[in-house]
């Protein structure tokens, strides 16, 4: 069973930011929290992954609240090539994909 | 796309037949996966490796058996494929200590 609760739907116009939230109350000490996105067909795409601390990457950022228990994955400048499902992972061991958040970008 | 290849992209075949599926790396990654994504399911783990002759079940292994006797590849059977094997797999590499996974194309596998 997936570990995280994500909405099933997000929409964002294009040129704003992106705020994709993630609850994962249950997570462990030792669990990591994991950002993937699936392209219409593609395989999943690697996004940014984080423990404790916030972290940045040339694609996102992740915002993880202090307890824990929630986190934020952040796309500053959201474009139409963003339009994909994006997947919260919580894990120390398998990625265990659930069925994640379709984000549609408009013009 | 971390030097992934997936073949064959595309497959029909009828129920009973055997089909292997084949991933092939070019980074020498240690792990590999092999993964089934239906509809309204996310991707599920079949089967995975971390190294040569290493391998181990995943959450939907049934009726699927996989085998790695070199490094960059890393095949994936059906012995006696079903309708319900329908699906598309993909496979993904990746090196020690992260989860951090790079994915292949995927192969559209139908079973009439």
């Amino acid at each position: 069973d997936a570990k995280t609760t994500q909405p099933p739907s997000m929409d964002c116009a294009e040129g704003r930011a992106a705020n994709l939230p993630c609850n994962h109350s249950t997570i462990s000490g030792n669990e990591y929290v994991y950002w993937y996105r699936q392209i219409h067909s593609q395989g999943p795409q690697y996004i940014i992954h984080g423990l404790k601390n916030n972290e940045t990457n040339e694609m996102a950022s992740l915002i993880i609240t202090e307890d824990r228990k929630s986190s934020t994955l952040i796309l500053p400048h959201a474009t139409l090539r963003d339009t994909a499902v994006y997947y919260c992972i919580v894990t120390y061991d398998k990625l265990i994909f659930g069925t994640g958040t379709r984000l549609q970008v408009f013009p | 796309d971390a030097g992934i290849t997936q073949s064959p992209r595309h497959k029909v075949t009828e129920t009973g037949t055997p089909v292997t599926l084949r991933c092939h790396q070019t980074e020498n990654h240690r792990y590999m996966y092999w993964y089934r994504q239906d509809p309204g399911h996310g991707l599920r783990l079949i089967h995975y490796s971390y190294g040569v002759k290493d391998t181990d079940k995943g959450e939907v292994s049934d009726g699927y058996s996989v085998s790695r006797s070199k490094t960059e590849d890393f095949l994936l059977t059906l012995e006696s494929a079903t309708s319900s094997q329908t699906s598309v797999y993909f496979c993904a590499v990746a090196g020690g200590g992260s989860y951090e996974q790079y994915f292949g194309p995927g192969t559209r596998l139908t079973v009439t």
